[in-house]
């Protein structure tokens, strides 16, 4: 079982540009969060993907989108980019119904704005 | 709004020794409190949680107390290992919804 996986590792972009990160969920996982953890801070969420359908969402700007796709997948879209979002940006994945304690999280993408 | 807060950046403590990591929070609607360990490179892996009806959860080496009143948790590691030496990260949800992470202790154990 490979976990959580996320692509790209590193990710290098100038402001204004857009970015799609990735993430696979554990398997058996049916539910991605999203999650930007920015330089000495904890994680903050972004939003969730059930169904493929964002069903919880932080208290983000809409230059934040993401999809799920039918295999549980997902993607987290960044427009218009700003300096402000150099993060590590992690997924986490659970089955529905289960507790936040079975969450998994994937060792992140590092998106560097410059 | 920061409604999770650890207030101590970094702790180094002894190998053998009681490390403790402290976690405060505002939000008294919180009503399960999670710590994740994180290793560099890595994602956040979960270690403990205590709900909001209990005051003290225990597993193995590592115990989270919980004082409502104070808003106040706590994660105990003892005996400290040097494999211990992560960032420890508390956490609070309501109703296992919107997840919220305080900054993160670095804990160092020294051999």
């Amino acid at each position: 079982d490979a976990g959580v996986t996320q692509s790209p590792t590193h990710l290098i972009k100038t402001r204004g540009q857009q970015v799609t990160l990735r993430c696979s969920p554990k398997s058996g996982h049916d539910t991605v969060s999203w999650y930007q953890q920015a330089l000495g801070q904890g994680p903050q969420f972004i939003f969730q993907y059930y169904e493929e359908e964002e069903r919880q969402r932080g208290n983000f700007p809409d230059r934040f989108s993401g999809h799920q796709f039918p295999n549980y997948s997902s993607e987290l879209n960044v427009n218009a980019l700003l300096l402000g979002d150099s993060a590590l940006y992690l997924c986490a994945s659970v089955t529905s119904g289960q507790s936040t304690d079975t969450q998994y999280f994937g060792p992140g993408t590092r998106l560097t704005v410059l | 709004d920061q409604q999770v807060k650890q207030n101590s950046p970094s702790l180094s403590v002894q190998e053998g020794r009681i490390s403790i990591l402290n976690c405060d929070y505002t939000n008294s609607m919180f009503d399960y409190f999670l710590w994740y360990k994180k290793y560099p490179a890595e994602g956040p892996t979960f270690l403990i949680s205590i709900s909001s009806i209990k005051d003290k959860n225990e597993d193995g080496r590592f115990t989270v107390f919980l004082n409502k009143s104070a808003k106040h948790l706590s994660l105990h590691i003892v005996p400290s290992q040097p494999g211990d030496s992560a960032v420890y990260f508390c956490a609070a949800s309501v109703n296992n919804n919107d997840m919220r992470f305080g900054a993160g202790t670095r804990l160092t154990v020294k051999p």
